[in-house]
């Protein structure tokens, strides 16, 4: 089966500018999860979906950072104003209904802040 | 709180060596632990895991046994091969309906032929 998709796969941009990266969760996983994670760090969790509904936010900077996830398939994260701060490796994953300890993750975005 | 404190990097290792990378955690209740391998360029993989006291996750050569005197769940391998060098993950699993995943901060592993 098809494994997590995200893009792009690296960006580069200036700071105050916005961004988005986008996840195609594996076929029929109903949990998707958006991580950061900071060079030399363990990734940390932002955002979980359980299909279109928000499970848990609480690590989310909502003052510039937001995430939908549409008709449950597809999710975007967005970053507007981008801080130097927000360098890091953004990381999609999804897991199963009946398997949400074992999750499978995307290779990952790689954001640089200039 | 919950947390994960993995043993520091890099880990230098000659090719067929018995590799420890130590893990301990700190959690209410008895939390599922798991260990994740990045390889370069790469995605996370769970590697393996144990979900209660006393179990051993094994995997491609690689073991854990979850010890809940120690708190700790340390990963080993008898031999390690060139194509084992990665940044290696412990992470526990909350007890609660979100089934977040806590990371420790990673141990790079180099494997020299």
């Amino acid at each position: 089966e098809a494994g997590v998709a995200q893009s792009p796969r690296y960006k580069i941009i200036e700071k105050r500018q916005s961004v988005a990266f986008w996840c195609n969760p594996i076929s029929g996983h109903a949990t998707l999860y958006w991580y950061q994670q900071i060079l030399g760090q363990g990734p940390k969790l932002l955002i979980q979906f359980q299909n279109n509904g928000v499970v848990d936010d609480s690590q989310l900077p909502k003052d510039r950072f937001s995430a939908e996830r549409l008709k449950g398939v597809d999710s975007t994260l967005k970053i507007q104003p981008a801080k130097l701060e927000d360098s890091a490796v953004y990381l999609c994953a999804s897991s199963s209904t009946s398997r949400r300890y074992e999750q499978y993750f995307g290779p990952g975005t790689r954001l640089t802040v200039t | 709180g919950n947390s994960v404190t993995q043993m520091e990097g890099p880990v230098t290792l000659s090719e067929e060596a018995f590799l420890t990378i130590n893990c301990t955690y700190t959690a209410t209740g008895y939390p599922s632990l798991f260990w994740y391998v990045q390889y370069p360029g790469e995605g996370l993989q769970l590697l393996l895991k144990a979900t209660k006291a006393d179990d051993k996750g094994s995997n491609k050569g690689f073991e854990a046994t979850y010890r809940k005197e120690t708190t700790s769940f340390h990963l080993e391998k008898g031999s390690v091969q060139v194509s084992d060098s990665a940044v290696y993950f412990c992470a526990l699993k909350r007890l609660d309906s979100s089934y977040k995943l806590i990371f420790g901060s990673g141990t790079r592993l180099l494997v020299r032929p």
